[in-house]
């Protein structure tokens, strides 16, 4: 049973256009939502976070956004660039609970082309 | 330093074999945690230790997985009598604090992919 889904295993846009990859959750005791780029052969880097009181966050091209009431975020990358490339992964927790561990989506790979 | 180094980087091992992978943390990262991933999809968490004690092990299969992490020396996870299912990449990751308090995530490392034949 997946509690975090990203639904679209892959996103292709052309670069200076914006990316926009979704991400949906079932468990309302999330309350803290982080977004990281996977590069082949390496590991996730942290790219953005949310807490569940707010709705927006932004950080330079990155921006991203959470919809409590239909338990859907998404991340915005605009301008999007070549080097956008990669694997983005959802990922939620609860910080009130007593566990730090992090709940993953299954990933959409985005593809910018020049 | 300032990254979390994985070892080996590729493990092959024949079904029924042991496996251990290792990690070292952050240097003063009290957290640890271990994932699987396996062909491209989620990560599948494992366990996490504060400092060399176990803090949640909900994600670790009841048998033939098991983990430390001893002062002075890199975690480890090890897997007795491996089987074909358990192919995948194990990252390993380490915070400053309980990540679920952290405003930054966690530090990953570049993981372990385990090929059992």
């Amino acid at each position: 049973d997946q509690q975090v889904k990203q639904n679209s295993p892959s996103l292709s846009v052309q670069e200076g256009r914006i990316s926009i990859l979704n991400c949906d959750y079932t468990n309302s005791m999330f309350d803290y939502f982080l977004w990281y780029k996977k590069y082949p052969a390496e590991g996730p880097t942290f790219l953005i976070s949310i807490s569940s009181i707010k709705d927006k966050n932004e950080d330079g091209r990155f921006t991203v956004f959470l919809n409590k009431s239909a338990k859907h975020l998404s991340l915005h990358i605009v301008p999007s660039q070549p080097g956008d490339s990669a694997v983005y992964f959802c990922a939620a927790s609860a910080r009130g609970g007593s566990q730090g561990n992090l709940i993953f989506g299954k990933g959409t790979k985005l593809s910018v082309k020049p | 330093g300032e990254e979390v180094a994985q070892t080996p980087k590729h493990l092959v091992r024949g079904e029924g074999q042991k496996a251990k992978l290792y990690c070292a943390p952050i240097k003063g990262h009290s957290y640890v945690f271990w994932y699987q991933q396996v062909l491209k999809n989620e990560f599948k968490f494992l366990i996490s230790f504060q400092n060399e004690n176990v803090f949640d092990e909900t994600g670790m299969p009841k048998e033939r997985f098991s983990a430390k992490c001893l002062p002075n020396s890199p975690c480890s996870l090890e897997i007795q009598a491996t089987k074909l299912e358990d192919s995948a990449v194990y990252f390993c990751a380490s915070s400053l604090i309980r990540d679920s308090l952290s405003p930054y995530g966690y530090t990953f490392g570049s993981g372990t992919r385990l090929t059992v034949v």
